[in-house]
């Protein structure tokens, strides 16, 4: 059982370049998020899904895209690189019963530190 | 809208030093409550949550109560170690939103 994994660890990019970049989990959790981390301002969610075949923008989307092709994979994709976007992206997964109102973790991912030049 | 407010670090303590790291929110409704801790180079893991209102929250030492009335998630322990240092986050939960709400993050520093 690996959990939450992510690829690549580290990415160095050249504004104006493309990457994706990859998270996977093997709990068969219904919800995926991606983060950013930045200093002094804790996480902040950019895109989310529910579900497979969804997803949905969170607090900050702008040059970002995603896709939840298959349940256990969700992607995030930067079309264009902006040295602005040069973080730590988390992605996390959750379990979440609504029936019972019940809300289980969010299980993170290790990181990738992506920098932009 | 939402939001989490947590006190600034670095926190600097010694070991078997007393800590508390406060946490209050705003929330239109009846969120739930978490902390998060992220060691150095991993990411975060969940250290303790409370659902409702009076609940206290507890793992590895560490205790939280859900104070509705002063709309507080404050983080203590006892008896820090050197292995607790970490960064701290406070988080709400809003079922509607779907979404977590996360504080800026606390750095605890515990030296020996």
């Amino acid at each position: 059982n690996a959990g939450v994994t992510q690829t690549p660890k580290f990415r160095v990019l050249k504004t104006g370049q493309s990457m994706t970049l990859l998270c996977a989990q093997d709990m068969n959790h219904e919800y995926m998020y991606w983060y950013r981390q930045d200093p002094g301002m804790g996480l902040r969610l950019i895109h989310y899904s529910v579900g497979e075949g969804t997803t949905a923008k969170g607090e900050v989307p702008d040059g970002y895209n995603v896709s939840r092709l298959k349940k256990q994979n969700f992607l995030l994709g930067l079309e264009s690189a902006a040295p602005s976007q040069t973080s730590v992206y988390f992605c996390a997964s959750s379990y979440s019963n609504r029936d019972l109102a019940v809300l289980d973790e969010q299980f993170f991912g290790p990181g990738t530190r992506l920098t932009v030049l | 809208g939402d939001s989490v407010t947590q006190m600034e670090g670095p926190v600097t303590l010694s070991e078997e030093a007393c800590l508390t790291i406060n946490c209050t929110y705003t929330a239109t409704g009846y969120p739930s409550l978490f902390w998060y801790v992220q060691y150095p180079g991993e990411g975060l893991q969940l250290l303790l949550k409370a659902t409702k209102a009076d609940d206290k929250g507890s793992n590895k030492g560490f205790e939280a109560t859900y104070r509705k009335e002063t709309t507080s998630f404050h983080l203590e322990k006892g008896s820090v170690q050197v292995s607790d240092s970490a960064v701290y986050f406070c988080a709400l939960w809003m079922d509607s939103s779907y979404k977590l709400i996360f504080g800026s993050g606390t750095r605890l520093l515990v030296r020996p």
